[in-house]
């Protein structure tokens, strides 16, 4: 089955700076990769999607990016804000399985 | 309701008892998620419901743990014979098709198995 490996699993940034999260997947089967950003005490929302016959795609100050062969993609912040400080999930999905297989997640805080 | 909708919001039960943590999903979401959210870690898959098929239910930990679905809207997790191991948060989420896109949390039930 798949399996999503996330890191750094903490990173700490001044505000106004770039973050950049990264994660790697095992099945290059797999064809949805999605971005959940979980502030403290509430529950997991659904911050941007790619999918694999997409590099890039971008929505205001985040972005993710996606390298198929490397089986890799990851989630650019920009201009990072206080309120951008959260626990940030990705994972990844299989074609023929209906489910989420998630990365451990990485702790960002932005530092005013 | 708006979102999807989880009860109760905290549960706190002694090791061996048994637990029923409900899920109501949004309206005319068809698939319906359990994951399992432990301190610090990322979200386990447990069970994935959609629509009348046969649920996926190769995410339980062991046989304690089952799930229902009722009328294709309401899902009930049981937890028999709970044990401390099992304390964490549990989400359910549910999405307008399968394919596991754009899901939508719950806020979760906190377990702590004393």
């Amino acid at each position: 089955g798949e399996n999503v490996e996330q890191h750094p699993s903490t990173l700490s940034v001044q505000e106004g700076d770039s973050a950049v999260i990264k994660c790697t997947y095992s099945d290059s089967a797999s064809n949805y990769f999605p971005w959940y950003k979980q502030e403290l005490g509430k529950r997991p929302q659904l911050i941007i999607d790619i999918r694999s016959n997409v590099g890039e795609k971008k929505d205001q100050r985040i972005a993710v990016t996606l390298n198929k062969t490397a089986k890799h993609f990851s989630l650019h912040i920009t201009e990072t804000q206080p309120e951008d400080s959260a626990v940030y999930f990705c994972a990844a999905s299989e074609p023929w399985r209906n489910k989420l297989v998630f990365g451990a997640g990485t702790i960002l805080r932005v530092k005013s | 309701g708006a979102g999807v909708s989880q009860s109760p919001s905290n549960k706190v039960t002694e090791k061996g008892k048994d637990v029923e943590l409900r899920c109501d999903p949004i309206s005319g979401h068809t698939a319906l998620y359990w994951y399992r959210q432990s301190l610090g870690q990322g979200l386990e898959f447990l069970i994935y419901f959609q629509g009348n098929s046969a649920p996926d239910k190769s995410g339980l930990p062991s046989d304690r743990f089952s799930a229902e679905r009722t009328g294709g809207s309401v899902s009930t997790l049981t937890i028999q014979r709970t044990q401390q191991e099992d304390s964490a948060v549990y989400l359910c989420a549910s999405s307008l098709d399968r394919g596991a896109e754009k899901l939508f949390f719950g806020s979760g039930t906190q377990l702590s198995v004393l």
